[in-house]
C-alpha cells in the first residue's frame, strides 16, 4: 500500500455548501490525483499534480479546485456543491520511478442533499 | 467523448472458467495500458499491464492480449475464481503527460460455484 490517507471517508451535506477533501501521503510520490467514480463512467479524472503547487485540470474539472502546498497533502474544494458531485471521490499518486503505475486510496464518498 | 471504451459491463461466470473483458481505445498517443481491480468500498489496485510493444502479457491466471493495429486490448481470467469476483476496469495513458490515467467504465464480474 501506498500509505494514502483521505479524509473525510464520508461526508453528508447540502447544496450550496463548500465542502474539502483530504488527501495524505507518506510515500513522498511526486504526482496526486483526484479522480471521481460514479455508476457507467467509471473513474474520471477531476485535477492533478506534478510537484508542490502544480496543479493542472483535468477532463471533469468545473465546479472544483485542488491545492498542494506540501508534497503529503491534495485538497479538494467545492467551492458551493451540488447535487450533480455527489459521488465518490478517489485520491491516487503515482511517482517517476513507476511511470503509469497509480496507487489509490480507499475514497470519500460524498453526498450532496 | 469516451476515449476507452469497455465491455461488458457485467459478467457472470462459473468457477474454472474463462473471464474475458474488452476494451478499445482512440487515442494513438495511449502507450501503457493497465487494468485495475476494485473490491466493494476499496480503492482500484493494479493489476497486470502492458506496453505497445508486445502482443501479450501473462501474470499467473491474469493475461493481457493487445491488437496495436485495431486499438483493442482484453483481459483474461483463466480458472476463474470467488475471489476474483470484483469490478475491473481498462485504462490507457501517455506517460509523458504525468501518467494521467483515463479509465473504461468498469466491468463487475461475479464468478458463482
Amino acid at each position: 500500500d501506498a500509505g494514502i490517507t483521505q479524509s473525510p471517508r464520508h461526508k453528508v451535506t447540502e447544496t450550496g455548501t463548500p465542502v474539502t477533501l483530504r488527501c495524505h501521503q507518506t510515500e513522498n510520490h511526486r504526482y496526486m490525483y483526484w479522480y471521481r467514480q460514479d455508476p457507467g463512467h467509471g473513474l474520471r479524472l477531476i485535477h492533478y499534480s506534478y510537484g508542490v503547487k502544480d496543479t493542472d485540470k483535468g477532463e471533469v474539472s468545473d465546479g472544483y479546485s485542488v491545492s498542494r502546498s506540501k508534497t503529503e497533502d491534495f485538497l479538494l474544494t467545492l467551492e458551493s456543491a451540488t447535487s450533480s458531485q455527489t459521488s465518490v471521490y478517489f485520491c491516487a499518486t503515482g511517482t517517476s520511478g513507476r511511470i503509469g503505475e497509480l496507487f489509490f486510496g480507499e475514497g470519500s464518498r460524498l453526498t450532496v442533499l | 467523448q469516451q476515449q476507452v471504451k469497455q465491455s461488458p459491463q457485467s459478467l457472470i461466470v462459473q468457477k474454472g472458467g474463462i473471464s474475458i473483458i474488452n476494451c478499445a481505445y482512440e487515442n494513438t498517443a495511449f502507450d501503457y495500458f493497465p487494468w485495475y481491480q476494485q473490491f466493494p468500498g476499496k480503492g482500484p489496485a493494479l493489476l497486470i499491464a502492458i506496453r505497445p510493444d508486445v502482443s501479450e502479457k501473462k501474470e499467473g491466471r491474469f493475461t493481457i492480449s493487445f491488437n496495436k493495429s485495431a486499438k483493442q486490448f482484453s483481459l483474461h481470467i483463466m480458472d476463474s475464481q470467488p475471489g476474483d469476483s470484483a469490478t475491473y476496469f481498462c485504462a490507457a495513458s501517455n506517460t509523458g503527460t504525468a501518467s494521467k490515467l483515463t479509465f473504461g467504465t468498469g466491468t463487475r464480474l461475479q464468478v458463482t460455484l
